[in-house]
C-alpha cells in the first residue's frame, strides 16, 4: 500500500531564507507525486507535480522539487523564501498503474516566514 | 477562485443526524474528488466520480455515500454522523479521469455537537 511521509511538522524561516521539506513515499511501482500548498483560509493549490521525465520539475512561485527514485523522495525547495509563503504544504503521490488508483497525502508541514 | 463551488459553506449538526454536502464543478470538468481534511487524520481521500460513475475508493466510511448526476454536480451524504465526523470537506474537480490536475473548492466545514 502507499504511504507517504512528511517529517517536518512545522517548519520556521526567516525571508530570504532557503527552504527544503521532505517528502517520501512507500510504493515500488511508478509513481505521481504532487506537493500542494493551502494558504491560510483558502483553498489547496497545486504547485508542482512530476509524472515522467526530468526528475527536477519546476513549479510556480519559484518552487522546485526532486524526484529521486532511489531514495523514494520529492522534496521540495525553494531558494529564497519570502513572508506570503506562509501556507501549507501537503505532498501527494498517486500510483496510477495499481488497480485501487488512489491519492494519498502526506500529513502536511506548516511553514511560518518571519518577515 | 479555482471555479469549483462547495454548498454549505458551513454546517453544524447534531450527533445521529444526516446531512448532504454540495459540490459544482469546473465547466468542462468530468471528474469530481471528495476529501476530507481534520486535525488527526490529515488530508483525506474519499472517493472520486466520473462522469457519473463511481472510479475510486479511498477511506470512506460505510456510513458516508456520494453520487454524481448528469449534469455533473455531486453531493456527499454523511448519516448516522458523530463527532469524530467533524471536518473541512473538500471537493475537487478536473477534466480527465486523473489525479492530473485536480482543482480544489473552498470547502464545507462541518461541526458535529
Amino acid at each position: 500500500a502507499q504511504s507517504v511521509s512528511q517529517h517536518n511538522h512545522h517548519v520556521i524561516l526567516s525571508e530570504a531564507a532557503s527552504l527544503e521539506l521532505g517528502c517520501n513515499y512507500s510504493y515500488g511501482g511508478t509513481v505521481n507525486l504532487f506537493w500542494y500548498v493551502q494558504y491560510p483560509g483558502q483553498h489547496l493549490q497545486l504547485l508542482l507535480k512530476y509524472f515522467s521525465g526530468d526528475p527536477l520539475v519546476k513549479g510556480i512561485k519559484g518552487f522546485e522539487a526532486e524526484f529521486i527514485k532511489s531514495k523514494f523522495s520529492f522534496n521540495l525547495r525553494k531558494p529564497s523564501v519570502q513572508w506570503s509563503d506562509t501556507a501549507e504544504y501537503f505532498c501527494a503521490v498517486n500510483a496510477p498503474d495499481s488497480s485501487a488508483s488512489k491519492i494519498i497525502f502526506g500529513s502536511g508541514t506548516r511553514l511560518s516566514i518571519r518577515p | 477562485d479555482s471555479g469549483v463551488t462547495q454548498t454549505p459553506k458551513h454546517l453544524i449538526t447534531a450527533t445521529g443526524q444526516r446531512v448532504t454536502l454540495r459540490c459544482s464543478p469546473r465547466s468542462g470538468d468530468l471528474s469530481v474528488y471528495w476529501y476530507q481534511q481534520s486535525l488527526d487524520q490529515g488530508l483525506q481521500f474519499l472517493i472520486q466520480y466520473y462522469n457519473g460513475e463511481e472510479r475510486a475508493k479511498g477511506n470512506i466510511l460505510e456510513r458516508f455515500s456520494a453520487q454524481q448526476f448528469p449534469d455533473l454536480h455531486s453531493e456527499l451524504n454523511l448519516s448516522s454522523l458523530e463527532l469524530g465526523d467533524s471536518a473541512l470537506y473538500f471537493c475537487a474537480s478536473s477534466v480527465e479521469n486523473s489525479y492530473n490536475e485536480q482543482f480544489f473548492g473552498p470547502g464545507t466545514r462541518l461541526t458535529v455537537l
